[in-house]
């Protein structure tokens, strides 16, 4: 099976600016997470969609936005671009259908970087 | 809330020794706890997770970890360094309930050395 991808895989973007971010989980996972990961904050978490419904969010601002398609595949948008936005983006795909946690499969991350 | 905390940023041992990760977490229902592995620019990859049942976890390249309640402890062990275990270990708990939801700790990164 192929991993979780995530495309692009690095990005430049100016402050003030808008991104998309795309996630393609792994064929028959139905969960996709989205984490920002940053040298001051550590690993965060952002939101998780299953089929298609956002069921958790982490405490970021409304600015970061994200939806996931009928085929799981996840978007993840940020509005009006910060300096400290700066950071690689990981996106988890799960087969857990359920309220457990279950194995989370990471793809390799976008690295975005704002000037 | 739940947290995680990771006792060391930077651990070093020689190719042979000893590996000892320390994580402690804080949950006010029983937690879901895992561990993850990072090599440099590359995503995640789980090496254990403790769900229910046998406290005692063993993982992939001979890593395990032991559940301790009583400490609120999850420590990565592996009896043999190699030089290729050096990356950045994340210890992390899920909430029972809470779905897919992982709150990491800081990280802690293992030099291995000759």
């Amino acid at each position: 099976k192929a991993g979780v991808t995530q495309t692009p895989r690095y990005l430049i973007k100016t402050r003030g600016q808008q991104v998309t971010l795309s996630c393609s989980p792994i064929s028959g996972h139905r969960s996709v997470s989205w984490y920002q990961q940053t040298p001051g904050q550590g690993l965060q978490f952002l939101f998780e969609y299953f089929s298609e419904t956002q069921r958790n969010k982490g405490n970021f601002p409304g600015r970061f936005s994200g939806r996931q398609f009928s085929n799981s595949r996840s978007e993840m948008n940020v509005s009006t671009l910060e300096l400290g936005d700066s950071a690689l983006y990981l996106c988890a795909s799960s087969p857990s259908p359920g309220q457990g946690a279950g194995e989370q499969f990471f793809g390799p991350g976008t690295r975005l970087t704002v000037l | 809330a739940q947290s995680v905390t990771q006792l060391g940023s930077h651990v070093s041992v020689s190719e042979g020794a000893l590996v000892l990760l320390r994580c402690n977490y804080s949950s006010s229902v029983p937690p879901y706890l895992f561990w993850y592995v990072q090599y440099p620019n590359q995503g995640l990859q789980l090496l254990l997770k403790y769900t229910t049942g046998a406290t005692l976890v063993k993982g992939i390249n001979g890593f395990e970890a032991e559940f301790k309640k009583s400490e609120t402890s999850f420590h990565l062990t592996k009896p043999s360094a190699h030089m290729s275990d050096a990356a950045e270990y994340f210890c992390a708990v899920a909430k029972t309930g809470g779905y897919n939801k992982l709150i990491f700790g800081a990280g802690t990164r293992l030099a291995v050395h000759p």
